[in-house]
């Protein structure tokens, strides 16, 4: 089992707001960074850092930490939202990178 | 822009070693972290390791009795070796850049990845 825990399906109306944890001790001492990925897709970087957009993705997509809590919030999801997201971050000894276990995103 | 491309044989016997390369392209190779990542058919993403430019790397601990990782700076490419190879080792192995920040905490990123490219386990 992962040191980053996510829970494995979440679902959201279309336009209205969705938060995705991802829970580890790590957390407390390490930012997360999340990516979304899509059947047969290559995983894309959606959010790294405290709260850091790459260049091209949309400003609906947010990150938050608190506690042993990461969270990616997606504030009026689309359509094309609809895909697959992971976390990562340091192992609880802080040597090693991880990904959580991913939370497939529907949109209702 | 910066990009990175595996290339290796598609299918491999129980076993043996494989063998993949990652040629990374328009953009700088020094300076920076350089990884592999795999993901078995319908499952999650695990990190297999790391090698800095430089050489220094650093290994999943549940595969680094299998892995070595290794760069030619000279050709901008760096190479991932998985001994034993057993149907559990089937998925798409990505190469992808690993990348370092620090605010209030530090913290990681892979980006950019390349297109994976998958690997098949069978006799």
């Amino acid at each position: 089992s992962s040191e980053l825990t996510q829970d494995p399906a979440v679902s959201v109306a279309l336009g209205q707001t969705v938060r995705i944890t991802c829970q580890g001790d790590s957390l407390r001492s390490y930012y997360a960074s999340w990516y979304q990925q899509k059947p047969g897709q290559a995983p894309v970087l959606v959010i790294y850092g405290k709260n850091n957009r790459p260049s091209g993705i949309p400003d609906r997509f947010s990150g938050s930490s608190s506690g042993n809590t990461a969270s990616l919030t997606i504030t009026g999801a689309q359509a094309e939202d609809e895909a697959d997201y992971y976390c990562d971050s340091r192992d609880s000894s802080g040597n090693h990178q991880v990904f959580g276990g991913g939370t497939k995103l529907t949109v209702l | 822009q910066l990009q990175l491309q595996e290339s290796g044989p598609g299918l491999v016997k129980p076993s043996e070693t494989l063998s993949l390369t990652c040629t990374v392209s328009g953009g700088s190779f020094s300076s920076y972290y350089w990884s592999w990542i795999r993901q078995p058919p319908g499952k999650g993403l695990e990190c297999i390791g790391y090698i800095y430019y430089s050489g220094t790397t650093n290994y999943n601990p549940s595969l680094k009795s299998r892995v070595t990782i290794s760069v030619d700076t000279s050709k901008n490419q760096f190479s991932l070796k998985l001994s034993s190879m057993t149907a559990a080792d089937t998925a798409v192995y990505y190469c992808a850049r690993s990348n370092i920040g620090y605010d209030s905490r530090p913290y990681n990123w892979f980006d950019p990845w390349g297109q994976g490219t998958l690997v098949t386990v069978s006799s």
